[in-house]
């Protein structure tokens, strides 16, 4: 399996603020995935990359954005955080075997 | 619009006997579905999955079922643990695009003893 980190694993901050999840994948995986779970909407797409500098909006991208410099690290960024967007969010990578393989999750609490 | 939908938020079942998880899609360019089991302040993990070609796919205790003119898939585990008490997600992918996965809103199981 793959190792994914997600960094940090918990956060809490204030509305208005920026803020930037980072994750990490070992294998050089071509495919990285942002998603946010929240209760009654199961796992939703925010952003993904398809290569270094190669990234695409997902369902909910509004209020975030991404980046991709190296092929290992994909970051999220919440430019002025809200409190909508309070959530645990998980990064995720496609395997060659086709299963998306998930990190452990950060959770993030807007005040 | 809910491409993928998990219609019961919960389920509970009783230790040894058959657990079914059901699943509504209804997107026809989906060609892959997967089930991920994920535990409380842990990532999904995958289970098990199928392709449309295929109606049916077995994995020891788990069991997947595609009935692709309902657009409906299930999960059977059988028999059911306490281990397998989770949130089970079921996702769907499109044919065309980045592996993009689509995903129901969950349903949460409980084994009692």
């Amino acid at each position: 399996d793959a190792g994914i980190t997600q960094s940090p694993r918990h956060k809490v901050t204030e509305t208005g603020t920026p803020v930037t999840l980072r994750c990490h994948q070992t294998e050089n995986h071509r495919y990285m995935y942002w998603y946010r779970q929240d209760p009654g909407h199961g796992l939703r797409l925010i952003h993904y990359s398809y290569g270094v500098k190669d990234t695409d909006k997902g369902e909910v991208s509004d209020g975030y954005s991404v980046s991709r410099s190296k092929t290992e690290d994909f970051l999220l960024t919440l430019e002025s955080a809200t409190s909508s967007q309070t959530s645990v969010y998980f990064c995720a990578i496609t395997q060659p075997n086709n299963e998306q393989f998930f990190g452990p999750g950060t959770r993030l609490t807007v005040l | 619009d809910q491409q993928v939908k998990q219609n019961s938020p919960s389920l509970s079942v009783q230790e040894g006997r058959i657990s079914i998880l059901n699943c509504d899609y209804t997107n026809s360019m989906f060609d892959y579905f997967l089930w991920y089991k994920k535990y409380p302040a842990e990532g999904p993990t995958f289970l098990i999955s199928i392709s449309s070609i295929k109606d049916k796919n077995e994995d020891g205790r788990f069991t997947v079922f595609l009935n692709k003119s309902a657009k409906h898939l299930s999960l059977h585990i059988v028999p059911s643990q306490p281990g397998d008490s989770a949130v089970y997600f079921c996702a769907a992918r499109q044919i065309q695009g980045a592996q993009k996965l689509v995903f129901g809103q969950g349903t949460r199981l409980t084994i009692n003893p």
